[in-house]
């Protein structure tokens, strides 16, 4: 059964600084992966997409990695700013299921 | 604009009282799912659907339903609530579950059983 797990659970940083959020899932034989941006008592925005044969996308700020054969992704924020605070989750599409981790936290201080 | 929509927002209901929270989704989309979301648990798929009158069980299916008689809708049914499903509830919907297709959300139904 796939899992996914991020860590950390939170996480705070000064406005500006560059940061580095991360996911692991436990079986390679997915589709892709995505990251998936969530407000408080919002639904889920999706961010970016990387195909199982891909290695990174970017968008705006925003750059995710993709290392199938240790089951890592990473998703890397530039100049973050205090509207990139939200919860940030990772999900993995395998087997017609989508598999979620329980996500990061993540607050810009201003 | 393209989007999922689920009905009602919020509701309050009480144990063993029949509901339906509904979705639709104006896509054109084969795939939809149901999640729920629980804090320290993330969110857990219930049911999905691969294309109208295809459904499946997701990993926490116990005490729901589904049906997929049209392509645009895909009703969560609970036949008699208890208090353990009071959760935030998500429907979503894709081309499919591929390589390439991005999943849509919902904006989420927060459910709660007395």
């Amino acid at each position: 059964k796939q899992e996914v797990t991020q860590i950390p659970a939170a996480l705070s940083v000064p406005e500006g600084e560059n940061l580095v959020l991360n996911c692991s899932f436990t079986d390679s034989a997915i589709y892709n992966l995505q990251w998936f941006r969530q407000d408080p008592g919002k639904g889920l925005t999706s961010l970016l997409l990387i195909q199982s044969s891909q290695r990174e996308q970017t968008s705006g700020r925003l750059n995710a990695s993709l290392d199938k054969s240790s089951g890592r992704s990473t998703l890397y924020i530039a100049a973050s700013q205090p509207g990139d605070s939200a919860t940030y989750l990772c999900a993995v599409s395998a087997n017609e299921k989508l598999t979620f981790g329980t996500g990061t936290r993540l607050t810009i201080i201003p | 604009e393209a989007q999922v929509t689920q009905n009602p927002r919020y509701l309050i209901t009480v144990t063993g009282k029949k509901l339906t929270v509904t979705c639709s989704q104006n896509m054109n989309h084969e795939y939809m799912s149901w999640y729920r979301q629980d804090p320290g648990l993330g969110l857990r798929q219930i049911y999905y659907s691969m294309n109208v009158e295809v459904t499946d069980k997701g990993d926490v299916p116990e005490g729901y339903k589904v049906s997929r008689k049209e392509k645009r809708n895909f009703p969560l049914i609970l036949e008699s609530p208890s208090p353990n499903q009071t959760s935030l509830y998500f429907c979503a919907s894709s081309s499919g579950l591929t390589y390439t297709d991005t999943q849509y959300f919902g904006p989420g139904t927060r459910l709660t059983v007395l």
